[in-house]
């Protein structure tokens, strides 16, 4: 069965630091372009980072603060938190692009990890 | 604030059509491909439309989009109780060189 499976949410403090795993089953995460997308409680999608032939990319409101990287013998994306904010509190979603070439059509999403920062 | 931008909410009656809006600009909506997914309450989204107007395999076609210039729309036909959800447009804009999404647009089945 083809899906993704997030791990590693939980409570976190101001300034501190989680790392988000997701585990992909059933194809090469690495031949297609991979993301994290979050969505705060109550609130809308917000796309995070994302990840494409070597090519990386985040959103401003993350950027010098996360980074997103893969270990292909594990078939896993990551996405190291740091200097976190209550902000950040999300639910975290890995997503699957739908080709290899790009970022944005995401056609297998995860069931998310609970990220929560507070002191 | 989104960079795309959706109605809060639409509503209709069980049977009837709908439509939801997406408002872009030239370097998202006007220049790269439009998805569209559904986020049906407690669960993950799903990927509804890709490539502007295409549909993935498995979702009915009562589910259309198109795309005019910098805004894209998307129609739902034949509206059941079960379409409630919140609907996301979602882009590749290249300034940001960021995926951007609408705010969201809550349907109502009444």
């Amino acid at each position: 069965e083809v899906q993704v499976l997030e791990s590693g949410g939980g409570l976190a403090q101001p300034g501190g630091s989680l790392r988000l795993s997701c585990v992909a089953s059933g194809f090469t995460f690495s031949t297609y372009g991979m993301s994290w997308v979050r969505q705060a409680p109550g609130k809308g999608l917000e796309w995070v980072s994302g990840i494409r032939g070597g090519y990386t990319y985040y959103a401003e409101s993350v950027k010098g603060r996360f980074t997103i990287s893969g270990d292909t013998s594990k078939n896993t994306l990551y996405l190291q938190m740091n200097s976190l904010r209550a902000e950040d509190t999300a639910v975290y979603y890995c997503a699957k692009d739908l080709y290899s070439s790009s970022v944005g059509r995401f056609d297998l999403w995860g069931r998310g990890t609970l990220v929560t920062v507070s002191s | 604030q989104s960079v795309l931008t959706q109605p809060p909410s639409v509503s209709a009656a069980p049977g009837q059509k709908v439509t939801i809006s997406c408002s872009g600009s030239s370097s998202n909506i006007g220049y790269n491909y439009v998805s569209w997914y559904q986020q049906l309450p407690g669960t993950a989204p799903k990927l509804l439309i890709y490539d502007d107007n295409k549909r993935p395999s498995g979702i009915p076609d009562r589910f259309s989009a198109s795309k005019s210039g910098t805004s894209a729309t998307l129609g739902i036909t034949g509206l059941q109780t079960g379409d409630e959800a919140d609907f996301y447009c979602g882009a590749w804009d290249s300034s940001l060189s960021a995926v951007v999404f609408g705010g969201g647009t809550k349907l109502t089945v009444l």
